[in-house]
This record gives C-alpha cells, sequence and structure tokens, in this order.
C-alpha cells in the first residue's frame, strides 16, 4: 500500500465547476497536510496546508481533512483554465520527519 | 519573498560526465531535499540534509552525492552521469522538518545523452 495515494486522473470538469481531489493516507500519526500545485515543465508550489480536522477555506481554494477516516481533499470552487495542472498531495509524519507525496492528479479545466 | 534558486533551468551533460547540479535558498532554513521527478513516478527523494555538513540518504540515493559546506546552499552531485539520470530535478527547503511544508526550486531538466 502507498503512504499517500491519489487517483492520477486525468479529472475534467467544465469551466466554472466544482473540482474535487481526493487524497488518503496510510499513517495515522501523520500531522501536517498540503495541497500542491504543479503546471507542466514547472516545480510545485504550495497552495494549501491544513493541520486539523475540517474545512479551510482560501479564496476558492478548500482543502478538507478528515483524520478518523484518513483522506484529504481538495475543492476548487468556480474552476479556470488556468487551474489546470497537477495537484500533488503531500503528508507530513513525525515519525518520518519529512514529507510524503502522492504522484498527483491532473485536473483539466475545459472551456 | 522566500526563494530557492537552482542554478540552471536547462542542462545537457554527456554519458561519463561529473555533473553538479546547485542550489541556493535565501530563508535561512536548516532543511533541504533534492528529489527527482519522472512521469509516471512522482517525487522522489534522493538525498536530504538537516543541517550544514549533514547529510542523509533518500530512497534513491545511488548513483548520486551531496555536499552542504554552508547552511544556504546544498549541491547534488552525479558522480558520473548515465542517461536513466535524465530527469526533471528539484530542490526544496524547510524550517523544521517539513512540518510547514516545503518550498521548491524552480527545477533543473537534465538531460544525459
Amino acid at each position: 500500500q502507498k503512504e499517500v495515494e491519489q487517483n492520477s486522473g486525468p479529472l475534467s470538469v467544465p469551466e466554472g465547476a466544482i473540482a474535487s481531489l481526493n487524497c488518503t493516507y496510510s499513517d495515522r500519526g501523520s500531522q501536517s497536510f498540503f495541497w500542491y500545485r504543479q503546471y507542466s515543465g514547472k516545480s510545485p508550489e504550495l497552495i494549501m496546508s491544513i493541520y486539523s480536522n475540517g474545512d479551510k477555506e482560501d479564496g476558492r481554494f478548500t482543502a478538507q481533512l478528515n483524520k478518523a477516516s484518513q483522506y484529504v481533499s481538495l475543492l476548487i470552487r468556480d474552476s479556470q483554465p488556468s487551474d489546470s495542472a497537477t495537484y500533488l498531495c503531500a503528508v507530513f509524519t513525525g515519525g518520518g520527519n519529512k514529507l510524503t507525496f502522492g504522484t498527483g492528479t491532473q485536473l483539466k479545466v475545459e472551456l | 519573498d522566500v526563494k530557492v534558486t537552482q542554478s540552471s533551468r536547462y542542462l545537457v551533460k554527456r554519458t561519463g560526465e561529473k555533473v553538479f547540479l546547485e542550489c541556493v535558498q535565501d530563508m535561512d532554513h536548516e532543511n533541504m531535499f533534492w528529489y527527482r521527478q519522472d512521469p509516471g513516478l512522482g517525487l522522489r527523494l534522493i538525498y536530504f540534509s538537516y543541517d550544514v555538513k549533514m547529510k542523509e540518504k533518500g530512497d534513491i540515493p545511488e548513483g548520486y552525492s551531496v555536499s552542504r559546506e554552508k547552511k544556504e546552499r546544498f549541491s547534488l552531485i552525479l558522480e558520473s552521469a548515465s542517461t536513466n539520470q535524465t530527469s526533471m530535478y528539484l530542490c526544496a527547503s524547510s524550517v523544521g522538518r517539513g512540518r510547514n511544508g516545503y518550498t521548491f526550486g524552480s527545477g533543473t531538466r537534465l538531460t544525459v545523452v
């Protein structure tokens, strides 16, 4: 079982719709959770972090964390073509002392 | 604005060459990391360092070495480049061990011919 799992996609949504990206993790001791956006040929950029159960909103982005079910999700409202990218989920586990990344979900926002 | 700077955006090297990839951060971060990223394989950790002159192997250290002589600089060395080391190389840094996430450099696309 992979430590951090994501559906590779591509996930296609129409412009203006809500995109929902999901990530599950295996270590119950995980403490911090992150979403990175990576455009093709570019490096990952941190867009959201979440540390406690519940929702965290930042503009059009909402991160959701459910530690009991070991999943974290990213919602993108009013999706724009500029949101088309690969989204990486990353999890920090104290025991490992470093981030573990999922392989990413490719999002395509279509006109 | 905090920055992690990788010295080269694109690099082409010949098989057998010794290759140096440089990374500099201006955030006074203790921790620095080198990853490679390949399609379908995601980010794979090569080496990391929690302090000056310290280094630890990641998941795929074979064929690589690192140097950290100063806090702000972390170098990745390919002792004898091979074609299977053609990849995107990403440097990252963090304060603490990563609890608050990593900041990535812009990446170096290395092609070994």
